[in-house]
Formats: C-alpha cells, structure tokens, sequence
C-alpha cells in the first residue's frame, strides 16, 4: 500500500511566478490536510479538504493560496504570485473519514524555494 | 483554543543515555495528544499517540509518554538512546471540536553523542 505522495519534492520559483502542489492520499483515504513548515519553526495547519469539498481553511493565508480536492486526482495547493516568504515547505497528510482520533499519515513534503 | 509548548529547541544526550522530551498543551476539551518524528529532509511519522483509557503510551523504536492530565504534560521518554534517534520530534494535539486539525509544538532536534 503506496504512502501519501507529494510531487513535486523540490520546487524553484521565482517572485511572481505560481507555484502548484499535488498530494496523492494513500488508498482509502478520502480526508486531506496540508501543513506548512517555515524554517525554524513547527507545521502550521493551512487547510483540511475532502472531495471536492473544502472543510477547514481557517489557516489559509487570505491572498493568493487556494487548495482543491477533485472527485478525480490528485490534492492541489495553488501559490499565486509567490513571494520569497513562501519559501518552505509544505507537507500533505492523510486520514480515513474523520475521527480526531485518526492518526494523519504525512508525505515527503515539497520544499518550496522562492528566488 | 489549543496550543502545544515544546520545552527545549534543541537536546542532546549521549548514546545509551535516557531521552526526555517536553511537551505541555492546552486545551479546553479532552485532548488527544500525539508524537511524531521527522528526520532530515522527510515527512513525518507517527511515534505514539493518545486517545482515551491507559495514560501511558508505548510507541515504535523503543519511545513511551505518560498522558498526565493534572500537569497538561505529555513527555516523551526512552531508556536508552540510538544514534539512529537523532532527529525532530513533534508533539501535537487534536480534539474532536477542531476538526481534526492537528496543532503542533516548534519541535525539539535530538543530537545522540557517541
């Protein structure tokens, strides 16, 4: 049973360009949730999706970022116009249908890079 | 509102030696608490966690924590260290009223001397 996979791993953009991010849950998984991890500091949650349906946002910054999670594909986490202070990186995690006692099973991150 | 404190940005212990790990939370209903590890360049992974019944958790690679409610404390403790533990650990807690979102500490880096 294949993780949770993110792609892609490192991602190099420049001020102003977009930035997209997929995350694939693993199998039997309908729940998503990104993470962002500045440098130096813990996961701050952004944003918690089920398909096609976004639950949560309350930690999405107000401009420019937007998530989706299509009936078909992959999780996007969408950067518009990037700026250099959001250079870090961001992780995926999955989980069955909710229970808050579900554990979250996290992917290898892309590591977003904003020259 | 929930919140995690992570005693420690940094702890360094010699080989064999015990592990203790801080972690203190906040939280207006019953937590659930959870540890996670993240080794350089890597997701995370699931060490414990805590949901309800028997306080003291056993985990993967050796790694308990004690749940104690009257402290808000949720420690993480092994008896003896690996080089192979060095790295970051998480703690985070999540409630049934949030969601599911987990809010996480500022992490603890684990150096292990030889």
């Amino acid at each position: 049973n294949a993780g949770v996979m993110q792609n892609p791993r490192h991602l190099v953009r420049r001020r102003g360009q977009e930035a997209r991010l997929r995350c694939s849950p693993m199998k039997g998984h309908s729940h998503v949730y990104w993470y962002r991890q500045l440098p130096e500091e813990g996961l701050k949650f952004m944003v918690y999706l089920q398909k096609e349906n976004i639950i949560d946002e309350s930690g999405m910054p107000k401009e420019r970022f937007s998530a989706e999670f299509p009936k078909e594909g992959p999780s996007i986490l969408r950067i518009q116009q990037v700026v250099r202070g959001d250079s870090a990186a961001y992780f995926c995690a999955s989980s069955p249908p909710f229970k808050a006692t579900d554990t979250q099973y996290f992917g290898p991150g892309t590591r977003l890079t904003v020259l | 509102a929930q919140s995690v404190t992570q005693l420690g940005s940094h702890v360094s212990v010699s080989e064999g030696a015990l592990v203790l790990l801080r972690c203190n939370y906040s939280s207006s209903v019953p937590p659930y608490l959870f540890w996670y590890v993240q080794y350089p360049n890597q997701g995370l992974q699931l060490l414990l966690k805590y949901t309800t019944g028997a306080t003291l958790v056993k985990g993967i690679n050796g790694f308990e924590a004690e749940f104690k409610k009257s402290e808000t404390s949720f420690h993480l403790t092994k008896p003896s260290a690996h080089m192979s533990d060095a790295a970051e650990y998480f703690c985070a807690v999540s409630a049934n009223n949030q969601g599911g979102k987990l809010i996480f500490g500022q992490g603890t880096e684990l150096s292990v001397k030889p």
